[in-house]
């Protein structure tokens, strides 16, 4: 156990919707990331917030924004679904917002499936 | 892209000691060499990282080449559980520069 926790595990909704995805980082960790695994793309980075700012961001679409609260946890919302955001989409905290020796420790996931 | 290239797949037997290479020839003075798992239905999990020294951990070793342009993840005695998708990684900075590649599905045979 990472002690990331992530809601829902599944989600299954149709083209055109918008869900969130919520991510709990460990206690103590400030940063929070975002990724997508899909069969064809692999585990591709979409963006990380530190302390509650935006840090890096990677191919996230437009349709997708993310948000850290004061609390920490995050958000991933996904607007204007199609069918090829079906995936699995992880999060991961780390203690600290830079550096190459900072450890990332990711959640179960969310499957989402979109019909 | 990925800034390093790993072999497909590997198998190896129980209780076994595996070599996972990763070669990374074109990496900089900063890049660290991070190396994660993904087992089954599971989220990547952190392994080792290094810099320029070999590094033990209780999960692995990391052997590092002189020339920083390859890396060995060694697993001493591989086990059931150690079946799973390994990825190496260089990482310096900041999350965008943190790319996953294809990685390498290990099997391990009983």
């Amino acid at each position: 156990d990472s002690g990331v926790t992530q809601t829902p595990k599944h989600l299954i909704t149709a083209t055109g919707q918008r869900v969130t995805l919520r991510c709990s980082p460990r206690s103590g960790d400030l940063s929070v990331y975002w990724y997508q695994q899909s069969l064809d793309q692999g585990l591709q980075f979409l963006i990380q917030y530190y302390n509650g700012e935006e840090r890096a961001k990677g191919n996230i679409l437009e349709r997708f924004s993310a948000q850290q609260f004061p609390d920490l946890h995050s958000e991933l919302n996904l607007s204007s679904l199609e069918l090829g955001d079906s995936a699995l989409y992880f999060c991961a905290s780390s203690p600290g917002g830079s550096g190459s020796t900072d450890t990332q420790y990711f959640g179960p996931g969310t499957r989402l499936t979109v019909l | 892209d990925a800034k390093t290239t790993q072999p497909n797949s590997m198998e190896s037997n129980e209780e076994e000691p595996v070599h996972l290479p990763c070669n990374h020839s074109t990496i900089s003075g900063t890049d660290y060499i991070h190396w994660y798992r993904q087992l089954p239905s599971q989220g990547p999990e952190y392994v080792i990282h290094g810099l320029t020294s070999n590094v033990n951990n209780r999960m692995a070793s990391l052997a590092i080449a002189e020339d920083r342009k390859s890396s060995t993840l060694i697993l001493h005695r591989a086990t059931l559980r150690d079946a799973a998708v390994y990825y190496c990684i260089l990482y310096w900075g900041y999350g965008q520069n943190f790319v996953f590649g294809p990685g390498t599905r290990l099997s391990v045979l009983p």
